[in-house]
């Protein structure tokens, strides 16, 4: 069964530093999106991505976000300067043209120091 | 998106039904009931979806009332390996902007 690749599973960075998780789609999917999920609480929507431009984002996605997909597979999410209030688990998730199911990768779990 | 309302927790005895109730009155005609569920901290995952009719898949079914204003997630036999937070998610066929997370119902399966 296809599935939504992320890396890296776990990533421990410093205040301050930039961090990118990568984000590999299910082939001939369209749109792509990032949610985080702080430890215990909700899964949030942070940005959707098509065509390759944002659709939607959310206040939580400040200037201190960007997304691209640089070479037309990976899709990404920088942070460029970590905060603490930034730990938490990303995931990625893609969906094609038809039913709107999202398919949601096992995430991406950042922790800053 | 409509709103939904789901119960935040449930038990359930191993290889017993579980059902899971949903109500979201605000639905309108064109959003469809989709079901995710997530186990521990892994990314969610697409459970089914419906408009109208029961609907049924190799992992639950789907059963809405006629007036589409509640629905109820179906487990047959479940396993201790279904204790996950289950999300009701109300949204219009078609659309591609965000899925609203909830605070879903955490369904715990007991031997």
């Amino acid at each position: 069964e296809p599935e939504v690749t992320q890396t890296p599973s776990h990533q421990v960075t410093q205040m301050g530093q930039e961090v990118i998780l990568r984000c590999v789609p299910i082939s001939n999917h369209l749109y792509f999106y990032w949610y985080r999920q702080i430890l215990g609480q909700k899964v949030e929507f942070l940005v959707s991505f098509y065509n390759n431009e944002i659709s939607e984002k959310s206040e939580i996605f400040d200037d201190q976000f960007s997304v691209e997909r640089p070479d037309g597979s990976n899709f990404t999410l920088k942070i460029r300067s970590t905060k603490l209030e930034d730990s938490a688990m990303y995931f990625c998730a893609t969906t094609g043209a038809g039913t709107g199911e999202l398919f949601f990768g096992e995430g991406s779990r950042l922790t800053v120091l | 998106d409509a709103k939904t309302t789901q119960p935040p927790s449930m038990d359930c005895a191993e290889g017993r039904a579980a059902n899971l109730p949903c109500n979201h009155s605000t639905i309108s005609g064109n959003e469809y009931v989709y079901w995710y569920r997530q186990i521990h901290s892994q990314g969610p995952q697409y459970i089914i979806h419906g408009l109208k009719n029961n609907e049924t898949n190799e992992m639950a079914s789907l059963i809405i009332t006629e007036d589409r204003k509640s629905s109820t997630l179906i487990l047959p036999h479940a396993t201790l390996r279904d204790t996950a937070v289950y999300y009701c998610i109300v949204r219009a066929l078609g659309s591609y902007g965000k899925l609203t997370f909830g605070q879903g119902t955490i369904l715990t399966v007991h031997p």
